[in-house]
Parts: structure tokens; C-alpha cells; sequence
């Protein structure tokens, strides 16, 4: 499977402000993937970020507040924007398996807004 | 209705025992399933794929009922390394869906 980091693993920010995630991965892959999961929750997709063309995000997420960037085809990053207590989760990103239908994610990021 | 929906539990069973999970799923056409194990504080890892036939890896068998639309996860002679969180999962088209988890503790 591929190999996913992602910086920062965890950060306290304040309301108001913004914080970037970044995501890369030791192959190249087609699309990468960015979730949410809340305490006590599931993991919930925010966007599929595409190299070269603009994210799609899913039903209740968009560009204004996750700006997803997709530079090359192994690094993304999602920008959490004009945070509010609700904001705060776990981010993660992911990449399909190379029989192409699983996924694996990487570490996280723990996000917590005061 | 919800695309993916699993009984939450929490699942706190002794060790040596068999314990099962079961997801149901709402779409006839999904097309792949899985199980993953999430442990504290870390992020999902998958632990199996689940196929029409039911596969078997060690102690876990997974098995899919299409009739049904459920899956299910087997974990027989429990360890305490077991404790977890499962995560079922669903793929549809390029859309995956995860269930809420279902938490296991194995007590020695």
C-alpha cells in the first residue's frame, strides 16, 4: 500500500483563523481524497482533489471554506478557513490501493479551534 | 436513510471469545466492501475485503449477503490486541461509505 504522511499531525487554533494540511504520498496517484471525522463519528468525505482540474466537493463542503489544492500527483492540501469550534476533527487524507477499489489513509491531523 | 449503518456498540466480550459485527448497506448496487480497524487515536487501516464467497484471514472471517445487503465480520478466539474500533465500508461508483464503527474491548 502506499505510504501517506501528513503535517501537521495536530494543532490548537484559535477562531477566526486558518490552518493548512498537508498530505503526501510516495507514488503517484490519480486522485487523493480528504475526510472528516468528528469525535464519536464516521468518517465523512469533504472533496476528491484531481490533479489538474479543481476538487469536487461532497454535499455540505465547499472551495470557500476547504480550499483543496492539488499541485502534482503525489501532494495535496486542505486549508481549514475562518475556523470555528465546529470545525474542530480529525482530517485525513487518502488514496485508493493499486487494485484501485480500496483506500488507505493517512495518520491524521487533530484539529482542535478554541 | 443512511448509506451505511452499524451498530455502535460497544462490544465488550471476554478473551477467547467469538464475537461478530454486522453492517447493512442501503444501495443493491454497491460493488466492493471492507472492513477496517481503527484504534485509538489513529487513523483507519484496512483490515479486510469482503467477497461474495466470504474470505477468511486467520482468525477474521468476513462475509456478504447481497440478498440481504449486509456484511459481517467474524473475530473468533478474541485477544485483548483486538480492541478496536470496526468500520465497515462500502464502495458505490468512486464513492466510499463508512459506517459509524463498532467499538470492541477484549477483557483478559
Amino acid at each position: 500500500s502506499a505510504v501517506i504522511s501528513q503535517k501537521p499531525s495536530r494543532d490548537i487554533c484559535q477562531r477566526g483563523t486558518s490552518l493548512t494540511i498537508q498530505c503526501q504520498v510516495d507514488s503517484q496517484v490519480t486522485m487523493m481524497f480528504w475526510y472528516r471525522q468528528q469525535p464519536g463519528q464516521s468518517l465523512t468525505l469533504i472533496a476528491t482533489a484531481n490533479q489538474g482540474s479543481e476538487a469536487t466537493y461532497e454535499s455540505g463542503f465547499v472551495i470557500d471554506k476547504f480550499p483543496i489544492s492539488r499541485p502534482n500527483l503525489t501532494f495535496s492540501t486542505l486549508t481549514v478557513s475562518n475556523m470555528s469550534p465546529e470545525d474542530s476533527s480529525i482530517y485525513l487524507c487518502s488514496v485508493r490501493g493499486p487494485l484501485g477499489y480500496e483506500q488507505y489513509f493517512g495518520p491524521g491531523t487533530r484539529l482542535t479551534v478554541t | 436513510r443512511k448509506e451505511v449503518e452499524q451498530d455502535p456498540g460497544p462490544f465488550n466480550v471476554p478473551e477467547g471469545a467469538t464475537v461478530a459485527f454486522n453492517c447493512t448497506y442501503s444501495n443493491s448496487a454497491s460493488q466492493s466492501f471492507f472492513w477496517y480497524r481503527q484504534d485509538c487515536r489513529k487513523e483507519p487501516k484496512l483490515l479486510m475485503s469482503v467477497y461474495s464467497s466470504g474470505n477468511e484471514d486467520g482468525r477474521f472471517t468476513a462475509q456478504l449477503n447481497r440478498a440481504s445487503q449486509y456484511i459481517s465480520l467474524l473475530i473468533r478466539d478474541s485477544k485483548l490486541s483486538d480492541s478496536a474500533t470496526y468500520l465497515c465500508a462500502v464502495s458505490t461508483g468512486n464513492q466510499f461509505y463508512f459506517g459509524t464503527g463498532t467499538s470492541l474491548t477484549v477483557i483478559p
